[in-house]
């Protein structure tokens, strides 16, 4: 079965750190671009960062360049993303999602993990 | 204020058809990006429910239609059902900004 797996969400203070994981599985992951979307309380989706299958190209949101930073592991079938000084208006459910092309778009998507930015 | 602009909700009765639009500018839809709808059923994760404009990934009931024309985009839902009952957002890629653009969402009332 195709899955994504989101993990690594919590409660940080503002400035504080956090690092979210994503595993996959059930694909090749290493000849997938990726990406991460997030989802603020009653909000709608917000595109957040954009990490090729090769690691040659990487885009960022302008809301978060600067302080977040994606990554992956394909040896371990791994997407990442580092937030640093982290906000109040970080907080959202981020979701991963596998992105198959301007054709396809993002066809398999996690199940979304929880960041809450609060002191 | 997002990219592509979607009507914050609408609303039909079992069995009636509803469509829901999404309108981008010259930079994304109109440029010739494709765009894609998903469905977000309450308390989870998006789906993907239409790619490339108009086509159905499997397992997608063809009640679900989307089209696209100029810079507009269009989801179709026929035959209305409870389970519909969801928010729904389009998305595409805008070169201007160089970024992925989605719509703010809309959310459909099943009366």
């Amino acid at each position: 079965e195709v899955q994504l797996v989101d993990s690594g969400g919590g409660l940080v203070q503002p400035g504080g750190s956090l690092r979210l994981s994503c595993a996959a599985s059930g694909f090749t992951f290493s000849s997938y671009s990726m990406n991460w979307v997030r989802q603020a309380p009653g909000k709608g989706l917000e595109w957040v960062s954009y990490i090729s299958s090769s690691f040659s190209t990487i885009y960022y949101a302008d809301s978060v360049k600067g302080r977040f930073t994606i990554s992956r592991d394909n040896a371990k079938n791994s997407l990442y993303l580092q937030m640093n000084s982290l906000r109040a208006e970080d907080t959202a459910v981020y979701y991963c999602a596998r992105y198959s092309g301007n054709y396809y778009g993002m066809d398999v998507w996690g199940q979304g993990t929880t960041v809450t930015v609060s002191s | 204020q997002s990219v592509l602009t979607q009507p914050p909700s609408v609303s039909g009765a079992p069995g009636q058809r509803v469509t829901i639009s999404c309108t981008g500018s010259s930079s994304n839809i109109g440029a010739g990006y494709d765009v894609h709808w998903y469905q977000q059923l309450p308390g989870t994760a998006p789906k993907l429910l239409i790619y490339g404009n108009s086509n159905r990934p499997s397992g997608v009931p063809d009640r679900f239609s989307g089209s696209k024309s100029g810079t507009s985009a269009s989801l179709a839902i026929t035959g209305l059902q409870a389970e519909d009952e969801a928010d729904y957002y389009c998305q595409s890629y805008d070169s201007s900004l160089s970024r992925w653009v989605f719509g703010g969402g809309t959310k459909l009332t099943v009366l």
